[in-house]
């Protein structure tokens, strides 16, 4: 069964860094596209992100809300993919998903909160 | 950015109702369409794939339809069980959108 556990969420003041981490087993992790989905409080689904593999470049596309300020990598090594958030703002108070799939993401993690909050 | 619109937002049903849900991509996406079920506090689950492709052990009484712009969500035989939020995603283009999604009260 593939399973994705995301953890590093938390409270973290406006302008703060964070940084989340989604630790998958039952598959070949480095043949996996790896994507994050955020749902702020009561909203919808919204895509952030994505990471190809490494044997199709390894490359990265993001939103543009977080564009410039949010960094997707993975160490297949250790089975795990990371969002590195920086300049954190009020409105990136979210649930964040890491989901796998190429396409549809027949996948996902539990969730992490994360509250910008002063 | 391909934009997602769904209706209606919200919808309420009896138990052994049928409804649709309509999702309108702004642009032409062939059938590179899904639909996910969410229900409180647990991640979304996809139900259906590259519009009308039923996911295992996903009940038949889901079905989707539609390609080019149009495609609908259909649930026959409500059961309290599927009261939940349904989304679309697009992944004609690499920067998936999803709907706004609609909420479904049974």
């Amino acid at each position: 069964e593939v399973q994705l556990v995301e953890s590093g969420g938390g409270l973290v003041k406006p302008g703060g860094s964070l940084r989340l981490s989604c630790t998958a087993s039952g598959l070949t992790f480095s043949n996996a596209y790896m994507r994050w989905v955020r749902q702020a409080p009561g909203k919808g689904l919204e895509w952030i992100g994505r990471i190809q593999r490494k044997s199709d470049g390894g490359t990265t596309d993001y939103a543009a809300p977080v564009k410039g300020r949010f960094t997707i990598s993975r160490d297949d090594s250790k089975n795990t993919l990371y969002l590195q958030m920086n300049g954190l703002r009020f409105d990136d108070t979210a649930v964040y998903y890491c989901a796998t799939g190429y396409g549809p993401l027949d996948t996902w993690g539990q969730g992490a909160l994360v509250t910008v909050s002063s | 950015d391909i934009q997602m619109t769904q209706s209606p937002s919200t919808l309420s049903a009896s138990v052994g109702d049928r409804v649709m849900i309509t999702c309108r991509a702004s642009q032409i996406i062939d059938s590179w369409l899904a639909w996910y079920q969410q229900k409180p506090g647990k991640a979304p689950k996809l139900l259906i794939s590259d519009a009308s492709h039923l996911e295992s052990g996903v009940p038949s009484r889901f079905r989707g339809s539609g390609s080019g712009a149009e495609f609908t969500l259909t649930i026959s035989n409500l059961q309290p069980d599927d009261s939940a939020t349904y989304y679309c995603q697009q992944y004609k283009s690499y920067l998936y959108t999803f709907g706004q999604g609609t909420k479904l009260e049974i």
